[in-house]
């Protein structure tokens, strides 16, 4: 069965410093894993992707992403954290099979706090 | 915009009302979902259509009537709910059924309280 993993509730980082927040996953066969952002009152909002190819992925606002297959983790990151990055991130996993039952399975979500 | 519409933004209903929430893409996505977020719980799926058919139906109460008529509309049809029913109702869509898998986009939300 398909899960996901974010092990921490809140992460807290001051403004400037690098943050990093965690996923582990678990799946047969190659994963394809997610990352998220939620704004209070709004719906997901997409970050980033990993399908294949390069483990480091890069995508929306300066974010990146490390796919680790010995570790089964995608760890998202930030060289530098802005107070804007504070939201709900979301990691998700899905097998690489068809079909909508196939469907992307949700970690419980991290809320990162940014502090001036 | 994502793509994804969702409407209305916000619902006020009482016990014995019933409504309708509404989403629409025209990303000629052929996947669409209803989920449901509740504070501090995790995301709950609660619909699952591809193609016009319903493919999985989490154990959802009767209160909550999905309907999707083409693949574009997605509709959830609320009647008799409970003030515990009170979250925010997230549509989403996905390209699926060619066997290409990409994530899901989101709408914005309805945001539902229950008096």
């Amino acid at each position: 069965a398909q899960s996901v993993a974010q092990p921490e509730d809140q992460v807290n980082v001051a403004e400037g410093n690098p943050l990093t927040v965690k996923c582990t996953y678990s799946v047969s066969g190659n994963p394809y894993l997610f990352w998220y952002v939620q704004y209070p009152n709004r719906g997901l909002q997409f970050l980033l992707k990993y399908i294949t190819g390069d483990n480091l992925v890069k995508g929306s606002y300066g974010f990146e992403a490390e796919f680790n297959k010995s570790q089964t983790s995608f760890h998202l990151k930030k060289p530098s954290a802005l107070v804007s990055d504070s939201a709900l991130y979301f990691c998700a996993v899905r097998g690489p099979y068809g079909g909508a039952t196939n469907k992307l399975i949700f970690g419980t979500g991290t809320l990162l706090a940014v502090q001036p | 915009e994502t793509g994804v519409t969702q409407t209305p933004r916000h619902l006020v209903m009482g016990m014995t009302n019933k409504k309708s929430l509404k989403c629409e893409q025209h990303l000629g996505h052929n996947a669409m979902y209803w989920y449901k977020q509740s504070a501090k719980k995790p995301l709950e799926l609660m619909f699952v259509y591809s193609l016009e058919e319903r493919v999985e139906n989490n154990s959802v109460p009767s209160r909550f009537s999905p309907e999707c008529p083409n693949s574009s509309h997605l509709f959830l049809h609320l009647h008799t709910l409970q003030p515990e029913d009170s979250a925010l109702y997230l549509c989403a869509s996905s390209q699926d059924s060619t066997g290409r898998n990409y994530g899901y986009t989101f709408g914005s939300g309805t945001r539902l309280t229950v008096v």
